[in-house]
């Protein structure tokens, strides 16, 4: 079974300032990763995934996230946030080769307020 | 511009009512899936579906039915609505594989008085 952990449910940042958000995952098989953002009041979208190559993926809106298989982590960053980045942000994993299975097991999310 | 939309947007419905969330999506998309959203849970998985006539249960489909006669739309039902169902309700749709992107309609948002 897979498993995934959002490290901090609150990130609070000013404007302007570097942000991480930490996602680690548990698997004994390989997996594909994804980041979805939520803003406010909306459905989520797709940020990011890694599938397969090079370990740094790059996204929409300036983010990007580094897969590292020996930490098991896929931590997403971003080297200027903007007000505009205040949402919510979810880290997920699916497993490769796992039969039929289509179905992408969450975190709890990460709120990210960037405030001026 | 294919789409995925939701309706209602907001509900309000008294304890034991059964209420019906819709789910129509134009990606002609295999798969579809609906989701919860509580503070504290994140999202929570309640019924899938892989194709027509497909249907499968996910981590909290105690309370709740769907039914897929076909490839665009997935209602979601409450048979009997109790107060632990206020929520807000997402659909999601994805194409073929598990590496394919889900898309997200706006959201439902449900109060169960």
């Amino acid at each position: 079974a897979q498993s995934v952990t959002q490290l901090d449910s609150q990130v609070p940042v000013f404007e302007e300032a570097p942000v991480e958000l930490r996602c680690n995952y548990s698997s004994s098989v390989s997996v594909y990763l994804f980041w979805y953002v939520q803003y406010p009041n909306q459905g989520l979208q797709l940020l990011l995934k890694y599938l397969s190559g090079s370990t740094l993926v790059k996204g929409i809106n300036g983010f990007e996230a580094e897969f590292n298989k020996s930490q098991t982590s896929f931590h997403l960053r971003k080297p200027s946030v903007h007000i505009s980045d205040t949402a919510e942000y979810f880290c997920a994993v699916a497993p490769i080769n796992a039969g039929n299975n289509r179905k992408l097991i969450w975190g709890l999310g990460t709120s990210l307020a960037v405030n001026p | 511009d294919a789409e995925i939309t939701q309706s209602p947007r907001h509900k309000i419905t008294e304890t034991g009512r059964q209420v019906t969330l819709a789910c129509h999506q134009t990606w002609n998309h295999n798969n579809m899936f609906w989701y919860r959203q509580d503070l504290g849970h994140g999202l929570r998985l309640i019924h899938y579906s892989y194709g027509v006539q497909d249907t499968n249960k996910g981590e909290v489909s105690d309370g709740y039915s769907v039914s897929r006669s076909n490839t665009e739309d997935l209602p979601l039902t409450l048979e009997s609505a109790a107060s632990s169902q206020t929520s807000v309700y997402f659909c999601a749709s994805s194409d073929a594989g598990v590496a394919d992107t889900q898309y997200f309609g706006p959201g439902t948002r449900l109060t169960v008085l």
